[in-house]
């Protein structure tokens, strides 16, 4: 398996455009989660899903802020309209059961 | 509700010294325990896991962690650091049953940097 896959790995946007960030799970996993990680804040949870159901989205930080998971393969983080403190790295990671969680490689978020 | 604190937010060794990265946990019941290594401009990966069983687990890179339950903790070793080991460590906690969710609860992490 490649492991949790992220896109883009950057994407630098203007204040107010919308923002989309992708992520593939491992296959076979049935947890994912969303965090954010910035210096002044550190590793933040913003959602989870269980089966493709969103479990805990108490992190997420306002109503900009939305997640999916339409599949077990697949899902995204919109971020509409986009604000500087937004600006950050986004990683997604996958877990099966109570085992540990994989991570992707991130998606560092700028937003100017 | 669960939540892992890492005490030190930097911490300086020299190459070969030994380092020691504390973690402790508060949960109702023995969690399952984990360690994670960032290096810069990556994702993270897990060094080692604890879920019951011998205290004492290794991990790669040469890493081993002792889980105490009457500490709450679970303290990260490596006898003698390598250059390559300058990165950020985070222990993070799950709940060990299936009913309390698959959430995992991460520290603040701790910044090691390693002095040649």
């Amino acid at each position: 398996d490649a492991g949790v896959i992220q896109s883009p790995r950057h994407e630098v946007t203007e204040m107010g455009q919308e923002v989309t960030l992708r992520c593939k799970p491992i296959s076979g996993h049935n947890s994912l989660f969303w965090y954010r990680q910035t210096m002044m804040r550190g590793l933040e949870l913003l959602i989870y899903f269980n089966n493709n159901v969103p479990i805990d989205d108490s992190g997420m930080p306002e109503d900009r802020f939305s997640a999916k998971m339409p599949n077990a393969s697949f899902s995204t983080l919109k971020i509409q309209p986009s604000e500087p403190r937004d600006s950050a790295v986004y990683f997604c990671a996958s877990r099966q059961g109570r085992d540990e969680a994989f991570f992707g490689q991130g998606t560092r978020l700028t937003v100017v | 509700a669960q939540s892992v604190t890492q005490p030190d937010i930097h911490i300086t060794v020299s190459e070969g010294a030994s380092l020691e990265l504390r973690c402790n946990y508060s949960y109702g019941a023995t969690p399952y325990l984990f360690w994670y290594v960032q290096s810069p401009g990556q994702g993270l990966q897990l060094l080692l896991k604890y879920f019951s069983g011998d205290t004492l687990v290794q991990g790669i890179k040469g890493f081993e962690a002792e889980f105490k339950r009457s500490q709450s903790s679970f303290n990260l070793r490596k006898p003698s650091v390598h250059w390559s080991d300058a990165a950020e460590y985070f222990c993070a906690v799950g709940a060990p049953i299936k009913a309390a969710g698959n959430k995992l609860t991460f520290g603040g992490g701790t910044r090691v940097l390693v002095k040649p």
